[in-house]
């Protein structure tokens, strides 16, 4: 069965600086997607990013962007200047052949003013 | 599209009292799924439907829970008779898998407290 750690619970960054979110994960599967999905105090489940484990690439939207390490089974999430609406928590989460998520157990980021 | 729509958004019964959740996912996916959100235990799959047929339910607590999927744009997921450590957010989410879109799309939830 595929598993995602989530090894911080919680962390802070100051406006306008860097913080990187670590996420690992397990898995035989060759195929499957990796995810970053942010929840704020809304309780919104909101997207952040994907990849695709077969693209060497690694993703970027925006001010996020991740760093896939396919061999260490490795999936942080990098957010640059950070807003204080980024304080949230998110999750790392992936999917495989059967189209299931298993989500790690989130982190809480604070954003300090 | 409207995105996954979910209601109520806020349940409060008392024990005993039976709850149907109702999920409408977005037009032309195939799957659906339900999640259960809880601070001890985080977000948990209960059960996924592919083309309206439950696929995976082993996540159902018991046997109180029951969902149900009739048609592409209605699932409903039922909890009879309620109980205290019912209470969670419950949230429906559904992709268009078969088409190549691996990401699920979730609806804003519904709390339910069980007093």
């Amino acid at each position: 069965a595929q598993t995602v750690t989530q090894s911080q619970p919680e962390m802070s960054v100051q406006e306008a600086e860097t913080v990187t979110l670590s996420c690992t994960y397990d898995t035989s599967e060759s195929d499957y997607y990796l995810f970053w999905y942010k929840q704020p105090p809304s309780r919104q489940m909101i997207l952040v990013i994907r990849q695709e484990a077969y693209k060497q690439q690694n993703a970027t939207e925006n001010r996020f962007s991740v760093n896939f390490q396919k061999a260490a089974k490795s999936f942080s999430l990098k957010i640059s200047d950070s807003q204080l609406g980024d304080a949230a928590m998110y999750f790392c989460a992936y999917t495989g052949a059967n189209s299931k998520l298993t989500f790690g157990k989130g982190i809480t980021l604070s954003v300090r003013p | 599209d409207a995105g996954v729509i979910q209601s109520p958004r806020h349940e409060v019964t008392e024990m005993g009292q039976e709850v149907t959740l109702r999920c409408k996912p977005i037009s032309g996916h195939d799957y659906l799924f339900w999640y259960r959100q809880t601070m001890m235990r985080g977000l948990e799959l209960l059960i996924y439907f592919n083309n309206n047929v439950p696929i995976d339910d082993s996540g159902m607590p018991e046997d109180r829970f029951s969902a149900k999927m009739p048609n592409a744009s209605f699932s409903t997921l039922k909890i009879q008779p309620s109980e205290p450590r019912d209470s969670a957010v419950y949230f429906c989410a559904s992709t268009d898998a078969g088409g190549g879109v691996r990401e699920q799309y979730f609806g804003p939830g519904t709390r339910l407290t069980v007093t």
